[in-house]
């Protein structure tokens, strides 16, 4: 099974603190995805990575960064945390597209729920 | 660009009735789309997709939707509806390209009553 970790569940932090959301996935996948996921807004992606060191941005990147060291471990910074940055956070990866979308998924993790205070 | 959108935000049925849960999308080519369900705290988890092959989709559960590309529409249905069944259900979008990203529709709450 395809097992994607997250560091927390919960997280409560102070309004300009540097927060470190971390993910671990096990697959080999060549790319990672950070979303967060709001009520009556779905999931909105922020960034997304490719490759070792290669990052994109999502459709929501401001507020934060991303890195991607090692293959299997993709990390969102939020350089100084702000209210409304209060959401679930959640983490996928998956195996290259390469135009076989028959075998295409995204696995997820179980999501981090941030509170900034 | 892709998109989806998910007329209902919220649906409310009985168990045992059926489940309609409506999705249009937009789309210049033809498109992968995917329904992912949502159980309360957990993560989510692919239902189904459609990619191309045949147009009515059978996933987990006992659910399967129906691509009509006249309609532009991807709803998910399944006949009689289970309490376990309570869950928040995404209709999803595939976009080509480098890294293969998805575009989630907001989201519709299924709530299944005695």
């Amino acid at each position: 099974d395809v097992k994607v970790t997250q560091s927390s569940r919960y997280l409560v932090k102070r309004t300009g603190e540097k927060v470190f959301l971390e993910c671990v996935q096990d697959m080999d996948h060549e790319n990672m995805f950070w979303y967060r996921q709001d009520p009556g807004l779905g999931l909105r992606l922020i960034y997304f990575s490719y490759d070792v060191k290669m990052k994109e941005k999502g459709d929501i990147p401001e507020g934060y960064s991303v890195s991607r060291e090692k293959k299997e471990r993709f990390s969102l910074i939020l350089e100084s945390a702000s209210t409304n940055q209060t959401s679930m956070y959640l983490c996928a990866s998956s195996s290259f597209w390469g135009g076989l979308s028959t075998t295409y998924e995204q696995y997820f993790g179980p999501g981090t729920r941030l509170t900034v205070t | 660009a892709q998109s989806v959108t998910q007329l209902d935000s919220h649906v409310s049925v009985s168990e045992g009735t059926p489940v309609l849960l409506r999705c249009n999308y937009s789309s210049s080519y033809s498109p992968s789309l995917f329904w992912y369900v949502q159980h309360p705290n957990k993560g989510l988890q692919l239902l189904l997709k459609y990619t191309s092959a045949a147009t009515l989709v059978k996933g987990i559960n006992g659910f399967e939707a129906e691509f009509k590309k006249s309609e532009t529409s991807f709803h998910l249905t399944k006949p009689s509806a289970h309490m376990s069944d309570a869950a928040e259900y995404f209709c999803v979008v595939l976009s080509t390209g480098a890294a293969s990203k998805l575009t989630f529709g907001t989201g519709t709450r299924l709530q299944v009553t005695l």
